[in-house]
């Protein structure tokens, strides 16, 4: 149980486009899920926090129009990459909120390259 | 910004010989403190969600301890086989994340089992 289906696994798109990455809950409903990115030997990096209904929460730093997030039902979040640049390149994975002392669950990760 | 630190980055271990690595975190607002086992192109994989300073927990051959005052996990495993080879991550859940599971990730020990 808890399985989280991320899509697509890989992008490689034009600098100026925009890309979308759906993450979604499947045998399960997830009231918030975490967006992260992680930089070559670097951890994950939490970006935002998103919940169903309602506008994400993103960490310091994060550009929240050049990250929309929408959480518009129980299973879907998705991550749009405005206006891709190519140091927008980078691994971005969700997860689901687990609820307290149980873990996340997480989706695959998106590998994105922009050029 | 937190300081989770995890060592040592990278291990390689014989078939058969046991390991264990070093998770070492805040040792103040502590909530919970999580260990994922992450294979290449697959999700992270939740082995323990620890809570109680003291504990230890157990999954098959793998093991953790967790000491809260001191802010340090040590995962173990015994008898490690090429199975097991993988990046083993930690994540520092502190308790002022108003209610949701704002984890800190460790930057991870990868850990290749040689046959």
């Amino acid at each position: 149980g808890a399985v989280v289906s991320q899509h697509p696994s890989r992008v490689i798109c034009k600098s100026g486009t925009s890309v979308k990455i759906e993450c979604r809950s499947l045998d399960f409903q997830a009231t918030t899920m975490f967006w992260y990115r992680q930089f070559p030997k670097q951890s994950l990096m939490l970006m935002a926090t998103s919940n169903e209904g309602s506008k994400a929460t993103y960490e310091q730093g994060v550009e929240k129009d050049k990250f929309l997030i929408n959480h518009a039902s129980l299973t879907l979040s998705t991550l749009t990459v405005t206006s891709a640049h190519p140091e927008d390149s980078s691994f971005y994975i969700c997860s689901a909120e687990g609820g307290a002392s149980s873990p996340l669950h997480f989706g695959n990760g998106t590998r994105l390259t922009v050029t | 910004i937190l300081n989770v630190e995890q060592s040592p980055q990278s291990l390689h271990v014989q078939e058969g010989d046991s390991t264990n690595f070093t998770c070492s975190f805040p040792s103040s607002n502590f909530y919970a403190l999580h260990w994922y086992r992450w294979e290449t192109a697959k999700s992270p994989e939740a082995l323990f969600v620890m809570t109680l300073n003291g504990d230890e927990k157990k999954k098959g051959r793998i093991s953790a301890t967790l000491n809260t005052k001191e802010g340090y996990s040590y995962l173990y495993i015994k008898g490690s086989q090429p199975e097991d080879s993988a990046t083993y991550l930690c994540a520092f859940d502190p308790l002022d994340s108003g209610g949701y599971q704002k984890v800190t990730f460790g930057t991870g020990t990868k850990l290749q089992v040689i046959p």
